[in-house]
């Protein structure tokens, strides 16, 4: 089985600041990990992956994302928050080769304030 | 390229009533996923399809709904009946087999009273 938990269902970050929003998952075997963004009635979009290689990924609008595997973390950073960054975050999980199935997390919502 | 393109955008329909939800996936891929996402269960895999063959509908919620993959650039979920249970966003998505990232679809939120 595989599963994602992100423990925080809201994040609030003075624009400017640096924002964390924290991913932990479960899986057997190697983890594969994404990190999508929701725009209010959107789809979700892809930001950034982890497969294989080093640990910090960077991806899309200047996120990065470090993967930890002895705490088996995956959390989203960005060093400085922008207002339009405000937007519901998912992370997810799949076991590696073979297998395309996605499990999400519940969501962040994240908001920036100005 | 457009993207992941979804039918209707919006759905209202009265319980009992089939619901025929359309995606058309990106022209190449070759894995097309239908999700639910609702507040209280979050966003959920129903079933995905490789080169056009289910290969994992264990996320189907009943029998009442069911998927079809016709060809490349096509698929439908269907539900039939609807309850008002059913009403959710549906997401649409795709993705190259051996890629990683999949690419979404705007949604077709669907209201069942």
């Amino acid at each position: 089985a595989q599963s994602v938990a992100q423990p925080e269902d809201q994040v609030n970050v003075a624009e400017g600041n640096p924002l964390t929003v924290k991913c932990t998952y479960s899986v057997s075997g190697n983890p594969y990990l994404f990190w999508y963004v929701q725009y209010p009635n959107r789809g979700l979009q892809f930001l950034l992956k982890y497969i294989t290689g080093d640990n910090l990924v960077k991806g899309s609008y200047g996120f990065e994302a470090e993967f930890n595997k002895s705490q088996t973390s995956f959390h989203l950073k960005k060093p400085s928050a922008l207002v339009s960054d405000s937007a519901l975050y998912f992370c997810a999980v799949r076991v590696g080769f073979g297998n395309e199935k996605l499990t999400f997390g519940t969501g962040t919502r994240l908001t920036i304030i100005p | 390229d457009a993207g992941v393109i979804q039918s209707p955008r919006h759905e209202v329909t009265e319980m009992g009533q089939e619901v025929t939800l359309r995606c058309k996936p990106i022209s190449g891929h070759n894995s097309l996923f239908w999700y639910r996402q609702t507040m209280m269960r979050g966003l959920e895999l129903l079933i995905y399809f490789n080169n056009n063959v289910p290969i994992d509908d264990s996320g189907m919620p009943e029998d009442r709904f069911s998927a079809k993959m016709p060809n490349a650039s096509f698929s439908t979920l269907k539900i039939q009946p609807s309850e008002p249970r059913d009403s959710a966003v549906y997401f649409c998505a795709s993705s190259l087999k051996g890629g990683h990232e999949q690419y979404f679809g705007p949604g077709t939120r669907l209201t069942v009273t």
